[in-house]
């Protein structure tokens, strides 16, 4: 069965701090793994990983994808308190039809 | 435009009643799923649409029937729910349906059951 794990399940930071989120994986026919961002209704996306090593930034975001270890990060620096959030990591499998969702990562930013 | 529409944003209907959800989108896109989320989970697949056919059913109650009238809608009809159906219904489109492109969801239509 896929099944894709997410680290910690919650997290509470200051201001000014560093984040890692961890996200590892077991499916079938990998395509590729995303990071998305859920904070009151729908998700927003954040990133899509397909190959590794291969360092994908946005401002103060950025992951990385492990293809062998099949793991994959979520780097957040010097974190503000709109970065608080649910942080989804999902794969796409079996051929790219299906979107498989970590239970994700609650981060908390206090001020 | 990077948007997908759903409609309505909220629903209360009976058990006895019959309703549809509906996912609009134009961004050309190929692909088109409904997900369930309940609170403080993820969302869960349900259907896929790929090429406006149905490519995956997770095995989702018949009370659901998901419809694809074209490629930029997809409709989720809904009838005898019961009060555990009560989530979050998400829609989201991709590109296409082999994993090369990011999937993009709506706002989502909270669904309560009474």
């Amino acid at each position: 069965e896929d099944k894709v794990v997410q680290s910690p399940l919650s997290l509470v930071v200051h201001e000014g701090d560093t984040v890692t989120l961890n996200c590892s994986y077991e499916v079938t026919n990998f395509r590729s793994l995303l990071w998305y961002k859920q904070e009151k209704k729908a998700p927003t996306f954040l990133f899509m990983l397909t190959s590794s090593g291969i360092e994908k930034k946005s401002g103060r975001l950025s992951s990385i994808l492990d293809k062998k270890e099949l793991f994959s990060i979520l780097n957040i620096t010097a974190t503000q308190t709109g970065d608080s959030a649910i942080y989804l990591c999902a794969v796409l499998a079996d051929y790219g039809n299906k979107l498989v969702f970590g239970a994700g990562t609650i981060l908390r930013v206090k001020s | 435009d990077t948007e997908v529409t759903q409609t309505p944003k909220h629903l209360v209907m009976g058990m006895t009643n019959k309703k549809s959800l509906k996912c609009e989108q134009h961004m050309g896109h190929r692909a088109m799923y409904w997900y369930k989320q309940k609170a403080k989970k993820p969302p869960e697949l349900m259907f896929v649409y790929s090429y406006e056919k149905l490519s995956i059913n997770e095995s989702v109650p018949s009370r659901f029937s998901p419809e694809c009238p074209n490629s930029s809608l997809l409709n989720l009809h809904l009838h005898a729910l019961q009060p555990e159906d009560s989530a979050l219904y998400l829609c989201a489109s991709s590109q296409d349906g082999a994993g090369r492109t990011e999937a993009f969801f709506g706002q989502g239509t909270r669904l309560t059951v009474v």
